[in-house]
């Protein structure tokens, strides 16, 4: 069974760029969540879908978005890049039906905003 | 604001030996969680424990809840050079908030 596959893997983008990461979860999980790492914040929430509905987002400006299709397949999209969005952008799943169980974690993709 | 927090932030130790580290949160919970993560790789589930489960094991792994204290620790016995990485606990407080709240983390590294 495959894993959670994330692409790209890294990215580079210029201050003011947007970009567009995109998820492919775990076949037949139907929870997918994001989280943004860096060193000084470490893991946070970004949002969590659940058949193509945000059921929770966490405390990022409007710029970060994301959404989720009808085959579980999830894309978070930033706007207007800053200095401060580069972070490891991991997205997980989960089968998403008994609340917050086990997450499978895909490898990440490591945004440099320059 | 984090919701765990793990305790030491880095901790080295020798192969064989045992490593222990600690998670504090601060509001209740409906579970609790322990992730590894190797080098800025994707986090690896560990462990679950329940609110209401005092002890869980699992391999070399020994998980303890104190949901008086709101405390847990993670034991790992007979530590590996590959159990070198990061180490997370990560709480959820259940019903509809669908989301993990993450520590920091503990950096274990195991010298062989």
């Amino acid at each position: 069974k495959a894993g959670v596959t994330q692409t790209p893997r890294y990215l580079i983008k210029t201050r003011g760029q947007q970009v567009t990461l995109s998820c492919s979860p775990i076949s037949g999980h139907r929870s997918v969540s994001w989280y943004q790492q860096t060193p000084g914040q470490g893991l946070q929430f970004l949002f969590e879908y659940f058949s193509e509905t945000q059921r929770n987002k966490g405390n990022f400006p409007g710029r970060f978005s994301g959404r989720q299709f009808s085959n579980s397949r999830s894309e978070m999209n930033v706007s207007t890049l800053e200095l401060g969005d580069s972070a490891l952008y991991l997205c997980a799943s989960s089968w998403g039906t008994s609340g917050m169980e086990k997450l499978f974690f895909g490898s990440g993709t490591q945004l440099s905003v320059l | 604001s984090q919701q765990g927090e793990e305790d030491p932030q880095a901790l080295s130790i020798q192969e064989g030996e045992n490593a222990t580290m600690n998670c504090s949160y601060k509001t209740s919970i409906n579970n609790l969680q322990w992730y590894r993560q190797n080098s800025g790789r994707g986090l690896v589930h560990l462990i679950l424990i329940r609110s209401n489960e005092r002890e869980k094991h699992s391999g070399r792994l020994r998980v303890t809840l104190d949901t008086s204290k709101k405390s847990s620790s993670l034991l790992i016995t007979a530590s590996r050079a590959a159990d070198t990485a990061s180490y997370f606990c990560a709480t959820d407080r259940g019903g509809s908030n669908y989301k993990l709240t993450f520590g920091k983390g503990t950096l274990l590294t195991v010298n062989p």
